[in-house]
């Protein structure tokens, strides 16, 4: 079956400008997860969504980041404004419940000029 | 203190050694484990669950130590493909969400 798909795959924006980077997990993945991994360093959690219960935003590292999630299907993660250190792979996984199995997407790839 | 530590090495070991990594956590409430692979430039997989009573996949054991909060893997027999970045994950105490230790990297050596 198809796995997580994320999009755009690269992204090149200038500093200042507002992104947005897409998330389709696998059908039926009441979990999703985004993280943040800059090159050579270990994943930063940055969001975490379980069914209808309240995100856990608790990784997010300012107001300038954002995420939503439609239901059990499609989420987004704004960054907006963006700067230098934002430049890092977004990746996003998904699990079938919450504590299990994440499986990832290939990543966005982010560099902020 | 992380909620999960590891080793992040490099580990440089010649073809057909035995490697072994542990990875500690700090929340006593963690009840699920696992050992995902990340090779360079993409993105993390499943290796393998970590089940209380350890278990085996091949050339790979995983381990859990409840009482000191780690978990171990061993590699047997390295393989040059094995090389890669090994992330030991650990749910956040009785929470569902998932936190990954910073990886530790194995570069196997012909």
């Amino acid at each position: 079956g198809a796995g997580v798909s994320q999009s755009p795959s690269n992204k090149v924006t200038e500093k200042g400008k507002d992104v947005e980077l897409r998330c389709d997990p696998i059908s039926g993945h009441t979990a999703l997860y985004w993280y943040r991994q800059r090159l050579g360093q270990g994943l930063e959690f940055l969001i975490y969504f379980q069914g209808n219960s309240a995100p856990d935003k608790s990784g997010l590292p300012s107001d300038r980041f954002s995420a939503e999630r439609t239901g059990e299907s499609v989420s987004t993660l704004t960054i907006q404004r963006t700067q230098q250190e934002d430049s890092a792979v977004y990746l996003c996984a998904s699990s079938w419940d919450s504590a299990k199995t994440q499986y990832f997407g290939p990543g966005t790839r982010l560099l902020v000029l | 203190r992380k909620e999960v530590e590891q080793d992040p090495g490099p580990f440089n070991v010649p073809e057909g050694a035995t490697v072994a990594f542990n990875c500690t956590y700090s929340n006593s409430a963690s009840q699920s484990f696992f050992w995902y692979r990340q090779d360079c430039r993409k993105e993390p997989k499943l290796l393998m669950s970590v089940y209380s009573s350890g278990n085996e996949d091949g050339r790979f054991t995983a381990q859990l130590n409840r009482a000191s909060q780690y978990i171990s893997l061993l590699i047997r027999d390295s393989k040059l493909s094995d090389s890669a970045t090994y992330l030991c994950v650990v749910n956040s105490g009785n929470t569902g969400k998932l936190i990954f230790g910073q990886g530790t990297t194995l570069q196997v050596k012909p």
